[in-house]
């Protein structure tokens, strides 16, 4: 696609329900981020897909955290019995190449709120 | 663990002024980005520095890469309304991008 599409952009759940974030970055972009942002401060990472790869997942907060890629295209963050601090804003990157030099496409993000 | 502290973290100045953002790390990245973001979007790359020392200007917007590659900052030049919004320094190494704290800036007309 043109841009990075994320759904859904709004998410209201009931804690200790399960959620699904979903990522479609653009389309040949091989390098997947996403990141968490609380009250719209500074963002934290998350987790890094090469492809379908994820060699680096250590920004996950806790094993209710996990995330995956097919196809080499979409991405799902699932985030498991919720609780209230994962409230945030959850932002998707694509990038052509994860090489540190070249430009994050950011999605709108998914904003969750846990009652 | 990498950090980027920014500061301020929040500016609120009348149009017209100046004003300067500060990105600072005590670790060394290959470059630098600046991003903005706006309210119920994703950051929008602005720049990207590689070089220490390297100075970029985009209209009235002056970046600068520290010599030791550890900091950066942004000048605004005659602020205007349309500035505001928050702004983000990220740090990359070899794939990893580490962004700061971020700067909430609000230019009053």
């Amino acid at each position: 696609g043109a841009g990075v599409s994320q759904s859904p952009s709004n998410k209201v759940t009931e804690k200790g329900k399960d959620v699904e974030l979903r990522c479609d970055p653009i389309s040949g972009h091989t390098a997947l981020y996403w990141y968490r942002q609380s009250l719209g401060q500074g963002l934290e990472f998350l987790i890094y897909f090469q492809g379908n790869s994820a060699p680096d997942k250590s920004g996950l907060p806790s094993d209710r955290f996990s995330a995956e890629r097919t196809g080499g295209s979409v991405s799902t963050l699932t985030i498991q019995r919720t609780q209230q601090e994962d409230s945030a804003v959850y932002l998707c990157a694509s990038s052509p190449a994860g090489d540190g030099a070249n430009v994050l496409t950011f999605g709108a993000g998914s904003r969750l709120t846990v009652l | 663990t990498q950090l980027l502290e920014q500061s301020p973290q929040f500016l609120s100045i009348q149009e017209g002024e100046n004003l300067t953002v500060y990105c600072n790390s005590s670790s060394v990245f290959s470059s630098l980005q600046w991003y903005r973001q706006e309210p119920g979007e994703g950051p929008v790359l602005l720049v990207t520095v590689v070089t220490g020392g390297e100075v970029k200007k985009l209209k009235r917007l002056t970046f600068q890469f520290g010599d030791a590659r550890k900091d950066s900052s942004l000048h605004i030049t005659a602020a205007q309304t349309g500035d505001t919004g928050l702004y983000l320094c990220a740090g990359s190494g070899t794939y990893k991008y580490i962004f700061g704290t971020g700067t909430r800036l609000k230019v009053l007309a």
